[in-house]
């Protein structure tokens, strides 16, 4: 398939290792928020999320942290597998105007090595 | 989750022609979204397609260029209108499911010859 984010910061790590991806968001007033991956050839697929009233959320393999003072979100994934290697998207949303629709970050490139 | 389908998946064109592009999804939803992924870019939302009134459009796309149908709950269409190598993209939707979470299709890829 053809490559996603060909020109995005690449992070690298050891298959095993813990990955921090880190985004920062654009709206103070985001409430709403979304972790993505996607992997080549393929639309993005849904990680996590987190709502402003929290600060950090666990699923399996991974968590997700939001610091809404510095408006940044992290994605961090335990024993990092071959298979987590993709494009990673962070995504936003002002959820009570009603407008659901969400403003994407500029992507992280995870290279997981053997 | 729901189960979103796009066909084509993907597509070569010729410049000055249009593409239509279609999503099923396989339960009524309230709210899809169209999204053009530029070659090694983020995503950008197109419009919001609403079922049974025009679609709501972002900055910089307009109806012209980039028309859309939704014509019940389950399904979507958006037409890539009189196209050049500049349209070539990624194409995604999305559908609104269980409140805010989005989910997206795999994608249709068109290139722009």
């Amino acid at each position: 398939g053809e490559s996603v984010g060909l020109h995005l910061p690449t992070l690298s790590v050891q298959e095993g290792d813990n990955s921090i991806i880190n985004c920062a968001y654009s709206n103070s007033a985001s409430d709403y928020f979304i972790w993505y991956k996607q992997e080549s050839g393929k639309g993005p697929q849904f990680i996590i999320d987190i709502r402003s009233n929290m600060d950090k959320r666990q699923g399996q393999r991974v968590t997700v942290l939001l610091n809404k003072t510095v408006k940044h979100l992290s994605l961090q994934i335990a024993a990092t597998q071959p298979g987590d290697s993709a494009v990673y998207f962070c995504a936003e949303n002002l959820s009570d105007t009603g407008r659901r629709a969400l403003t994407f970050g500029s992507g992280t490139r995870l290279q997981v090595q053997p | 989750s729901a189960v979103i389908s796009q066909k084509p998946s993907r597509d070569i064109c010729q410049r000055g022609t249009s593409l239509t592009i279609q999503c099923q999804v396989d339960s009524q939803v309230t709210m899809m979204f169209w999204y053009r992924q530029q070659p090694g870019q983020s995503l950008t939302l197109i419009a919001t397609a609403n079922q049974g009134s025009e679609a709501t459009y972002e900055s910089g796309f307009v109806i012209d260029k980039f028309p859309i149908s939704r014509p019940n709950l389950t399904f979507s269409t958006l037409t890539v209108s009189n196209m050049s190598p500049e349209d070539s993209s990624i194409y995604l939707c999305s559908v609104l499911w269980d409140g805010d979470t989005q989910y997206f299709g795999p994608g249709t890829r068109l290139t722009v010859l």
